[in-house]
């Protein structure tokens, strides 16, 4: 079975500083997708960044990176140069190649500070 | 692109009665969309998997019967819940894959906010 654990229910960052939001998982296949999920007041769940298991560089999108240890199944998020905008829950997920199910964390709120 | 559009946002319905919610699927076509319900500061729960043109498969303790999904084309399904309740209350959300995506990311949308009364 696939699981996803997100061991921090809530972080806070000052405006224009950095945060990382931490993400583990579990799953026995080899073939896996990993996303992490913003969903802001809103309730609209947007992609941030997605990393293929395969791939051994971290993704990368503007300020949102990611650090996948692929041994130590752990996938967490960098927010650099943190905007009021970026204020939001975010939700790791993780999905098995040939499977279409997201197994999601149970999310981490974020708030930025001005 | 990839944009997904859910109708109604808001709902009010009286306890007894069937809400139905579309999802579409509006710039790709979605061979698979899912069904997700969410409760307040809870995550995503996974309610049914659907397919155009065959049946949904739903997760294990999700009613069948109240919770019926008819995926009819590419790019619409719907989630009819029937005899709705006060405790069926709650956001309901969709997703789509593209037919074309190589990376099973989904593509969600806005949600349905149901109140059952």
């Amino acid at each position: 079975a696939q699981t996803v654990t997100q061991s921090q229910p809530e972080m806070s960052v000052q405006e224009a500083e950095t945060v990382t939001l931490s993400c583990t998982y579990d799953t026995s296949e080899s073939d896996y997708y990993l996303f992490w999920y913003k969903q802001p007041p809103s309730r609209q769940m947007i992609l941030v960044i997605r990393q293929e298991a395969y791939k051994q560089q971290n993704a990368t999108e503007n300020r949102f990176s990611v650090n996948f240890q692929k041994a130590a199944k752990s996938f967490s998020l960098k927010i650099s140069d943190s905007q009021l905008g970026d204020a939001a829950m975010y939700f790791c997920a993780l999905t098995q190649g040939g499977s279409e199910k997201l197994v999601f964390g149970k999310g981490t709120k974020l708030t930025v500070n001005p | 692109g990839a944009v997904v559009s859910q109708h109604p946002s808001r709902v009010i319905c009286k306890s007894g009665t069937s809400v139905k919610i579309e999802c579409r699927s509006l710039d790709f076509q979605a061979t698979t969309m899912f069904w997700y319900r969410q409760f307040p500061k809870q995550s995503l729960m996974l309610m049914a998997t659907s397919n155009e043109g065959s049946k949904a498969t739903y997760e294990q303790g999700v009613e069948k019967d109240k919770f019926l999904i008819n995926h009819a084309s590419l790019t619409l399904s719907t989630l009819t819940v029937t005899s709705a309740h006060p405790e069926d209350s709650s956001f309901y959300i969709c997703s789509a894959r593209t037919t074309s995506s190589l990376s099973y990311e989904q593509y969600f949308g806005p949600g349905t906010r149901l109140t059952v009364t």
